[in-house]
């Protein structure tokens, strides 16, 4: 089976902390991605990576970084949290090499309150 | 970004009843995925579907690639008390890329 693990799963920040979500999976995947859950807007994409290395911004990267160093880890870093980035992240990853390489296997989460 | 309309938003029934959802889309996937969510929980993959016209069926979940490529559907038969949760469609356009655009989920509740 695979398994995405994320580091925590209840995080609270105050208002200009530097946070680092981390996200790791086990199954050799070459994508990983981090979106965000808000109520009544569904699962926005941040960041993805498709590499060691590389990265690509999704459709809110605003106010997001992230690092991707290992294959099997991919880091969500929020520079200067705000109240606004209270929410639920969420990390998932996927094949590139295969026929199902468009199945995401997502983590359990991280709910980030900022206050 | 771009988002599927996924109907209906939320649905309450008994147990045992048959539950039917749809995503629909102006454009063409190539890729249909449905996932549930349980609360606090991340989602969980149900169904993957590549191509216009498959059926596939997971137990007592049954999804559609619509003949059109523009929608999909989503049926659960006799429904119990642990298939609430939230349910999301996700398709994948065509072309070179990895990403998923995402439904904006059904709430399902089951009355035991």
């Amino acid at each position: 089976d695979v398994k995405v693990t994320q580091s925590s799963r209840y995080l609270v920040k105050r208002t200009g902390e530097k946070v680092f979500l981390e996200c790791v999976q086990d199954m050799d995947h070459e994508n990983m991605f981090w979106y965000r859950q808000d109520p009544g807007l569904g699962l926005r994409l941040i960041y993805f990576s498709y590499d060691v290395k590389m990265k690509e911004k999704g459709d809110i990267p605003e106010g997001y970084s992230v690092s991707r160093e290992k294959k099997e880890r991919f880091s969500l870093i929020l520079e200067s949290a705000s109240t606004n980035q209270t929410s639920m992240y969420l990390c998932a990853s996927s094949l590139t090499t295969s026929r199902f390489y468009n199945e995401q296997f997502f983590g359990p989460g991280t709910r980030l309150t900022v206050l | 970004g771009q988002q599927l309309n996924q109907s209906p938003q939320s649905m309450f029934i008994q147990e045992g009843e048959d539950v039917s959802m749809n995503c629909t889309s102006s454009s063409i996937f190539n890729t249909w995925l449905w996932y549930k969510q349980d609360p606090g929980e991340g989602p969980v993959l149900l169904i993957a579907l590549y191509k216009a016209g498959e059926l596939t069926s997971n137990g007592r979940l049954t999804a559609q690639f619509g003949i059109t490529r523009k929608d999909s559907f989503l049926n659960i038969s006799a429904s119990i008390p642990s298939d609430v949760g939230i349910y999301f469609c996700a398709g994948r356009l065509g072309g070179a890329t990895n990403k998923l655009i995402f439904g904006t989920g059904t709430l399902l509740a089951v009355q035991p």
